[in-house]
């Protein structure tokens, strides 16, 4: 069974550039989860997704981040106009159920200078 | 205070060692999942508890809902097991998980 796999490994921006990340879960996988981790810290949820549909987005930034799956199997997470703040790695994770346990990607490090 | 309190921050192991790292939780958490994150930032599934007591090889972690706390316990540390070690907490009316702030775990030869 192929895991959770994440697109691209490493961006660096300048400040006020645009930048979308791509997740595929594993087959089977109803639900999504990205996650934001900075630095020495734990990931922190940003949104996730009961197939297509958004369950939990109250903790994405929503003036200029953004997140889309279309047909309840890939994902697309979009900033828009980065800052430094949002350097950090960006995880997707999927599971097979809400209460199920989540298998997470190999992360997108992201670095806006 | 935290919702997902972890300890220590940090902790360093001679290779044979045991030792345990710890999760207190401010309310009660529905279950709990234990990752490991390697050199590479990948985050790797130890275990998920919905209750009490779960032991793969050299770990074994519990999950007391009720006393709101997690324990992760390693046996016989070798080097691979260096890393930093999450606990993540599924809250009982969000159904998403909190994470820990991570031990940081380097093992000694």
């Amino acid at each position: 069974e192929a895991g959770v796999t994440q697109s691209p490994r490493y961006a660096v921006l300048q400040e006020g550039q645009a930048v979308s990340f791509w997740c595929d879960p594993i087959s089977g996988h109803d639900t999504l989860y990205w996650y934001q981790q900075p630095r020495d810290q734990g990931p922190q949820l940003l949104v996730y997704f009961r197939d297509e549909a958004v369950i939990d987005n109250s903790q994405l930034p929503s003036d200029r981040f953004s997140a889309v799956r279309p047909k309840g199997t890939n994902s697309t997470l979009k900033i828009q106009s980065a800052k430094q703040g949002d350097t950090a790695t960006y995880l997707c994770a999927s599971s097979r159920g809400l209460q199920d346990t989540q298998y997470f990607g190999p992360g997108t490090r992201l670095l806006v200078l | 205070g935290m919702p997902v309190e972890q300890n220590p921050p940090a902790l360093s192991l001679y290779e044979g060692a045991d030792s345990g790292l710890r999760c207190n939780f401010s309310t009660t958490m529905k279950s709990v999942q234990w990752f490991q994150q390697n050199h590479r930032g990948r985050l790797i599934t130890l275990f998920y508890l919905a209750q009490g007591t779960k032991e793969n090889g050299r770990l074994k972690s519990t999950f007391n809902s009720k006393e709101r706390y997690s324990t992760l316990h390693i046996k016989d540390a070798q080097l691979e097991d260096s890393g930093t070690y999450f606990c993540a907490a599924e809250t009982s009316s969000g159904q998403k998980l909190v994470f820990g702030q991570g031990t940081i775990l380097k093992v000694y030869l």
